[in-house]
């Protein structure tokens, strides 16, 4: 089965860049998706197709996805953009889901 | 606006059968919408486990696949999920989402979420 794989934590200082990978074989040619979860709610799409945002998103987050790994880089990190977040992709016609990133900001 | 609202019971007996419905809200179950079931584990990742066409067609996660039916009532505009033979390890907050096949392609709108515990 396909897996996606993702660092358990990464630590930023606020207002510097924030990157978030997610690895899987040949994630490149698959689209990427980025989703935030807050403790205690519902994720909420950050970036999908690669690099969208959806509507209401801040442009601080941006993605991008070649080869085998797909990224999520928060720049201008803020306070509130501590969370965790997952990135997810499709093999065939089965959602895969990566193990999640907690982001800290310190 | 739309949005979800999942419900059923909260406390489920080992070997037994976990039932959820979604209900949708502000919209309706339509063409290019596929409605999902996702779950999450206390303290663990996201779970992917399956999903729902209007039309009645299915994908399911084929880990779980064995023991899971989702289906779909557009007349009462609900989606339900059914786990049966359920174990401690089926304990998890369970999401129900939407995606809109023809645009974002993603998990763009999602239930609050409802906490079920597997326990004699």
């Amino acid at each position: 089965s396909y897996e996606l794989t993702q660092p358990p934590s990464v630590s930023v200082s606020p207002g510097q860049t924030a990157s978030i990978t997610c690895s899987g074989d040949k994630l490149g040619d698959k689209y990427a998706y980025w989703y935030q979860q807050m403790p205690g709610q519902s994720p909420v799409l950050v970036i999908y197709q690669d690099r969208k945002r959806p509507s209401g998103i801040p442009e601080r987050f941006s993605g991008s996805n070649s080869g085998n790994t797909a990224t999520l880089t928060i720049s201008g990190t803020q306070a509130m953009d501590e969370a965790d977040y997952y990135c997810q992709a499709w093999d065939s016609s089965t959602v895969v889901f990566g193990g999640g990133t907690k982001l800290t900001v310190l | 606006q739309v949005q979800l609202q999942e419900s059923g019971p909260g406390l489920v007996k080992p070997s037994g059968t976990l039932s959820l419905t979604c209900a949708v809200s502000g919209g309706s179950i339509s063409s290019s919408i596929w409605s999902s079931w996702i779950r999450q584990p206390p303290g663990k990742g996201l779970e992917w486990i399956g999903e729902i066409y209007h039309s009645g067609s299915t994908n399911y996660n084929p880990s779980l696949k064995s023991r899971v039916t989702i289906s779909v009532d557009k007349s009462k505009n609900q989606f339900s999920l059914k786990l049966n033979s359920v174990t401690a390890a089926d304990t998890a907050v369970y999401y129900c989402a939407r995606r809109v096949q023809t645009t974002v392609n993603a998990f763009d709108i999602w239930g609050q979420g409802t906490m079920v515990t597997v326990s004699s």
